[in-house]
């Protein structure tokens, strides 16, 4: 079974600062990773996918980054704002039919 | 494109009743899903259908039942509401290219069972 882990829960820092957000999974059978977005009270906004045949993604100041061999991904984010304050979560689309198994998120807070 | 919708926005119901979560898309997406999630539990899948007239459980369906009679529309009907059901209802779609597409999710249903 397919299990996604995303370690800090919560992560605050200041303003300005580049960060780096974790996730792993354990079965490197995948057909992508993608990356969400959830502010407080709201659905989920996609940021990255990355198909299992790549190895990175680029939008603006994010960069995600697949390492399926070791079952790890990494979001890169590039001079951190408080408007970057939100959950974010990892997921990985494996086994038949687009089924997606989340991780639990990492809730960070961009200190003005 | 309105993308996915999802109503109600808010629900509180009381042990035992039943009630259905409305889902739609426009994008003329064959993949629909509906997940829930929970504080701690992260989202968990609760059933999908690869199209119309085609549906199947994810890894927690007891308590819940779904149909898909157009491409459009996937309602997750609650049979007899009880308080463990609690939490945040997610509707989505994709394509159903696995592998290549995102998936797009609704605002989410709050639901609460007194």
């Amino acid at each position: 079974k397919q299990e996604v882990t995303q370690i800090p829960a919560a992560l605050s820092v200041p303003e300005g600062e580049n960060l780096v957000l974790n996730c792993s999974f354990t079965d490197s059978a995948i057909y992508n990773l993608q990356w969400f977005r959830q502010d407080p009270g709201k659905g989920l906004t996609s940021l990255l996918l990355i198909q299992s045949s790549q190895r990175e993604q680029t939008s603006g100041r994010l960069n995600a980054s697949l390492d399926k061999s070791s079952g790890r991904s990494t979001l890169y984010i590039a001079a951190s704002q408080p408007g970057d304050s939100a959950t974010y979560l990892c997921a990985v689309e494996s086994g038949a039919n687009s089924k997606l198994t989340f991780g639990k998120g990492i809730t960070l807070s961009v200190r003005p | 494109n309105a993308g996915v919708t999802q109503t109600p926005k808010f629900q509180v119901l009381k042990t035992g009743q039943s009630m259905t979560l409305q889902c739609a898309q426009d994008m003329n997406h064959e993949y629909m899903s509906w997940y829930r999630q929970d504080p701690g539990m992260g989202l968990r899948l609760i059933h999908y259908s690869v199209g119309a007239g085609i549906t199947d459980q994810g890894e927690v369906p007891n308590g819940y039942n779904v149909s898909r009679s157009t491409t459009e529309d996937f309602p997750l009907r609650l049979l007899s509401a009880a308080p463990s059901q609690t939490s945040v209802y997610f509707c989505a779609s994709t394509t159903g290219t696995s592998g290549s597409d995102t998936q797009y999710f609704g605002p989410g249903t709050r639901l609460t069972v007194l």
